[in-house]
């Protein structure tokens, strides 16, 4: 199957600082892809859908200016935490749509990153 | 907006058991897909099974099936022979069929964690 590749998988920040998770697809061309945030125990929240070349579409209630987010090629997105506090510490999702000759409705996740602000 | 519902927050069952997982969702539309993923402690989210809702045809991976009742929007997931390496948070997902930007996120349930009794 496809795969993505989520990096860092654990990252501790401090307080006031900005941390970038990046999002790649490695054998495929993602021309979506998705930010989740998953808090212990409980479900995915969708963030965010980046999309190649256009802005990012946040959630209600996303801040956009916290959650930055870059789709600048069709293998790549990036979500930049910036201004980290520790009420942002939690594990993030990123995970891409397939683009290729045969059409797939799955969605392929990275492994994720562990965001720590302390 | 589409709901996905998961009622049973948490399930056991003794190895070599069969389980079922129930997920109910809400929709308007017609067309769409339906997920089942695994997310076990490394958190990785694995696909286990899926089903387009055109199909009448339940589907079927191996040792997991569901129970795909399209006009209850019921669809349940059935693990036959546990095995202790299906401990995980099982996740029921909704996904639009639709071509419109930003239809094509996933719509998760709360999740069930499954416990494998030996």
């Amino acid at each position: 199957g496809a795969v993505v590749s989520q990096h860092p998988s654990r990252v501790i920040c401090k307080s006031g600082t900005s941390v970038k998770i990046e999002c790649r697809s490695l054998d495929f061309q993602a021309t979506t892809m998705f930010w989740y945030r998953q808090f212990p125990k409980q479900s995915l929240m969708l963030m965010a859908t980046s999309n190649e070349g256009s802005k990012a579409t946040y959630e209600q209630g996303v801040e956009k200016d916290k959650f930055l987010i870059n789709h600048a090629s069709l293998t790549l997105s990036t979500l930049t935490v910036t201004s980290a506090h520790p009420e942002d510490s939690s594990f993030y999702i990123c995970s891409a749509r397939y683009r290729g000759p045969s059409f797939n409705p799955e969605a392929f996740f990275g492994q994720g990153t562990r965001l720590t602000v302390v | 907006a589409q709901t996905v519902t998961q009622s049973q927050p948490e399930m056991s069952v003794q190895e070599a058991e069969t389980v079922t997982l129930s997920c109910t969702y809400d929709t308007s539309e017609s067309d769409y897909y339906l997920f089942w993923y695994k997310q076990p402690p490394s958190r990785q989210m694995i696909l286990v099974i899926r089903q387009e809702a055109y199909k009448q045809q339940n589907a079927t991976e191996n040792r997991f099936s569901v129970n795909f009742q399209k006009a209850a929007k019921s669809f349940s997931l059935k693990i036959s022979d546990s095995q202790l390496g299906d401990a995980a948070m099982y996740f029921c997902a909704y996904r639009s069929a639709s071509w419109v930007q930003g239809a094509q996120k996933l719509v998760f349930g709360q999740g069930t964690r499954l416990t494998i009794n030996p």
